[in-house]
Order: structure tokens, then C-alpha cells, then sequence
């Protein structure tokens, strides 16, 4: 079964308003957590690490204002979109390492700005 | 610059008839080197993954790929497609399992 729970799996939002993704490890605890971004037709595209205790780490080119990245407990990160846009409207897919095995990813979250 | 090629965006086969996906990569070492598979609107399903050791290494769902150090690629094959394989499949490289590269993605799309 699913070891990664994203949530919520699709949101439709107004433009400037706020928008929460959870990412949930289910049996296992990750200190760290990584959230990607995949347009449409493309690759998953590494937005930042986040880090249990202390600040995320940002790619190259990501708004850390905009993308905020808390990583509450050691099971749980969540990534907010702040006043989104429509350009923000993307599928965002957050990922756990687990000790001797591949990253497990969630299912995805599509967010629609209108 | 590390990176990841997958020089075949689209492919089509019919379903019975063999597959292969190309990937070929950029990196300072030997990295660890994976397949994922994405099915519309979900999340990455690893199909296999290569660390060490054997350079033919199975995966799930009959599966297989074969790491090429000479040639940096790391292909992957199965011998006969089923309709349930269409999906995006991408080759993925890291250092560890933890942070990885993605290539652009291959869509594949099975006939009857």
C-alpha cells in the first residue's frame, strides 16, 4: 500500500488566495521530505527540501516566498502556495526517503488558479 | 552538469510487440539509477532500480533494464507490452536514493 499520502489530490482555488498541500510519510518516519512541480507534458522538477527542525532548501529559481515549506513533525511537510495565480496552476508531487529503499512519492496534487 | 536524456518523447506500439525506452545520463560517478512509471493525474510507481553489482536487473511488472556504463545508458525493456502499460515512464539519477534527476519523460502508448 501507499507509504507517501498526499493530500489534497486535486484543488481549485481563486486567484490570490492561499493553498495547502499536505505530505504525509504513513509508517515511517522521514526527517526529510522533497516536493516537486511537473507542468504538463513535462518532467517533475525539484522545487525544495524539506528539512524536519529547520528551514527548507530551495532550488535555483524558486520564490521562497511564495512556496512555503514547513516540515512539522517527522512524518508530516506541508507546502503552501501563497496568493496564487493562475501560473502557479500546476501538479505538485511530494516524495519521502525511507531508510534502504527509493524515494516513495505521493499521488500528486493537480492545483487549478482561476 | 548532471542530467538525464530521454531522447523519445512519444512512442506507440502495439500491444504483444516488444519495448524499449532510452535513457542516458550525465553524472560525475556511476549514480544510482532508476525507472519510475506515472498513470494520469497519480504519482510515481518505481518499476526498478539499479545500485550495483548485476547490470540486468528486473523490475515489477515484467519489467527489465540494463545498465551500459560505456555507453551511460540505462534502457528499459520489456519483451511484450500489455495495453495496462500505457503511462509516462521516466528515468530518474542520483547520488543516493534521496535527491534525484528526472528525465523528460517518455509517453507510451499501446494499440490494440
Amino acid at each position: 500500500g501507499a507509504v507517501v499520502s498526499q493530500h489534497p489530490s486535486w484543488v481549485i482555488c481563486k486567484s490570490g488566495t492561499s493553498v495547502k498541500i499536505e505530505c504525509r510519510s504513513l509508517d515511517f518516519q522521514a526527517t526529510t521530505m522533497f516536493w516537486y512541480r511537473q507542468f504538463p507534458k513535462q518532467s517533475l522538477m525539484l522545487m525544495a527540501t524539506s528539512n524536519e527542525g529547520s528551514k527548507a532548501t530551495y532550488e535555483q529559481g524558486v520564490e521562497k516566498d511564495k512556496f512555503l515549506i514547513n516540515h512539522a513533525s517527522l512524518t508530516l511537510s506541508t507546502l503552501t502556495v501563497t496568493s496564487a495565480h493562475p501560473e502557479d496552476s500546476s501538479f505538485y508531487i511530494c516524495s519521502a526517503p525511507r531508510a534502504n529503499s527509493p524515494l516513495h512519492f505521493g499521488n500528486g496534487t493537480r492545483l487549478t488558479v482561476t | 552538469a548532471q542530467s538525464v536524456t530521454q531522447p523519445d518523447i512519444h512512442i506507440t506500439v502495439s500491444e504483444g510487440a516488444s519495448l524499449e525506452l532510452r535513457c542516458n545520463y550525465s553524472y560525475g560517478a556511476t549514480p544510482y539509477l532508476f525507472w519510475y512509471v506515472q498513470s494520469p493525474g497519480q504519482g510515481l510507481q518505481l518499476l526498478l532500480k539499479y545500485f550495483s553489482g548485476d547490470t540486468l536487473v528486473q523490475g515489477i511488472k515484467g519489467f527489465e533494464a540494463e545498465f551500459k556504463r560505456s555507453q551511460s545508458s540505462f534502457n528499459l525493456r520489456k519483451p511484450s507490452v500489455h495495453w495496462s502499460d500505457a503511462a509516462e515512464y521516466f528515468c530518474a539519477v542520483g547520488a543516493s536514493t534521496d535527491k534525484l534527476i528526472f528525465g523528460t519523460g517518455t509517453r507510451l502508448q499501446v494499440f490494440p
